[in-house]
């Protein structure tokens, strides 16, 4: 089991260029979330998937934010147009089922700075 | 709604000295609750959870945490600290799922943990 695996592991762009983070989440996990960590902010749920439906966007700040997860073994969170204020880790958790009392498992995060 | 508040972003402790990591949450429902650890440029891994039965739960790395309905705490110890504990802990709430509603999952703000040699 390779885990949670995201790329890139860092990420530097200029204000106003797109910027795309991917994720794939352990075979046979059917729930895929993605978080934002800030010192600011803490750990904050963006965005959360079923079975690659999109269940609960709510947490997504803006429309610039937008995630797929075209298939159960992948998933994209792009940022168009980037802003500094984005700056932050981007974690992406998978989870075999409601994780109500099951954990999610973490991959390494993306930083990202936007300058 | 629920809430989750950890006391105290940063704790030392000294190398051999008991670890205490307090953390406090609100819940209109029996909770889940868990802990959570984070080593630097890492992504988070389960330490231990409780959700039902006995009180007293025992996670890795030797680290255990009492689930005090009265006190509405879930307090996070370990008898002797070791260096590899520094790191980041993160306290969260669960409600059981009803059916109905989103995913709740609510995190604490976190407190970094430094072990003096």
């Amino acid at each position: 089991d390779a885990g949670v695996i995201q790329s890139p592991r860092h990420e530097v762009t200029e204000m106003g260029q797109e910027v795309t983070l991917r994720c794939k989440p352990i075979s046979g996990h059917d729930y895929l979330f993605w978080y934002r960590q800030t010192m600011m902010r803490g750990l904050e749920l963006l965005i959360y998937f079923n079975n690659n439906v999109p269940i609960d966007d709510s947490g997504m700040p803006e429309d610039r934010f937008s995630a797929k997860m075209p298939n159960a073994s992948f998933s994209t969170l792009k940022i168009q147009p980037s802003e500094p204020r984005d700056s932050a880790v981007y974690f992406c958790a998978s989870s075999p089922y409601r994780a109500d009392n099951s954990p999610l498992h973490f991959g390494n995060g993306t930083r990202l700075t936007v300058t | 709604a629920q809430s989750v508040t950890q006391l105290g972003s940063h704790v030392s402790v000294s190398e051999g000295a008991l670890v205490l990591l307090r953390c406090n949450y609100s819940s209109s429902v029996p909770p889940y609750l868990f802990w959570y650890v984070q080593y630097p440029n890492q992504g988070l891994q389960l330490l231990l959870k409780y959700t039902t039965g006995a009180t007293l739960v025992k996670g890795i790395n030797g680290f255990e945490a009492e689930f005090k309905k009265s006190e509405t705490s879930f307090h996070l110890t370990k008898p002797s600290a070791h260096m590899s504990d520094a790191a980041e802990y993160f306290c969260a709430v669960s409600a059981p799922y009803s059916g109905a509603g989103s995913y709740q999952l609510t995190f604490g703000k976190g407190t970094k943990l430094s072990v003096i040699p």
